[in-house]
């Protein structure tokens, strides 16, 4: 199993650009979800998907759209990039099972918006 | 609202115990969670503890937790250079499938 792959590992943008993050999970997880990783901030959860054809908002949505068009795939979309949004994005996937809510996590996106 | 607060750094020195600590605000969580991250990596679940325990321990890490203080710690016995990483608490909330982070330790460990 390859668990969590996330394309590209590197981007850099220009203002106003936009691009698409791709996720894909091989554990059939029916959760999905989008974090931005900055300096002393932690995770903060972007956008989620509960299941095939559901997103929903979370702690910071704002510049970015999802899709989760097939259960193995969350895609993560800005449309105008601004340099607020340089950051390291982490795609993770899980099942609710005994032990709680384990999210396995992809190795990341760095982003750097100009 | 949910937070979960930890310290940003630790030192400690190679063969020494480390104790990350860790409060969060909801007292509703089920599962607290302690994930690693090493550099240029994802997270990694280390272990995690449900909420009607006091300890758990899994051969060098010992989790204990106070849910009357809302306090979760992290013991790493024995430090090697390779525990070296971010330590993010973590907690579940709003049905289990959301997962509110700390902003993560930091732990050097000295040779």
């Amino acid at each position: 199993n390859a668990g969590v792959t996330q394309t590209p590992k590197f981007r850099v943008l220009k203002t106003g650009q936009s691009m698409t993050l791709l996720c894909a999970q091989d554990m059939n997880h029916e959760y999905m979800y989008w974090y931005r990783q900055d300096p002393g901030m932690g995770l903060r959860l972007i956008h989620y998907s509960v299941g095939e054809g559901t997103t929903a908002k979370g702690e910071v949505p704002d510049g970015y759209n999802v899709s989760r068009l097939k259960k193995q795939n969350f895609l993560l979309g800005l449309e105008s990039a601004a340099p607020s949004q340089t950051s390291v994005y982490f795609c993770a996937s899980s099942y609710l099972s005994r032990g709680g809510n384990t999210q396995y996590f992809g190795p990341g996106t760095r982003l750097t918006v100009l | 609202g949910e937070d979960v607060e930890q310290s940003l750094f630790l030192s400690v020195r190679e063969g020494d115990s480390s104790v990350i600590n860790c409060t969060y605000t909801d007292s509703s969580s089920t599962y607290l969670y302690w994930y690693k991250q090493e550099p240029g990596a994802g997270l990694q679940l280390l272990t995690y503890i449900f909420s009607n325990m006091d300890m758990k321990q899994d051969q060098r890490l010992t989790v204990l937790l106070n849910k009357k203080d809302k306090h979760l710690s992290l013991r790493i016995a024995d430090t090697q250079t390779g525990d070296s990483a971010i330590y993010f608490c973590a907690e579940s909330i709003g049905g289990g499938f959301k997962t509110i982070f700390g902003a993560g330790t930091r732990l050097f460990v000295k040779a």
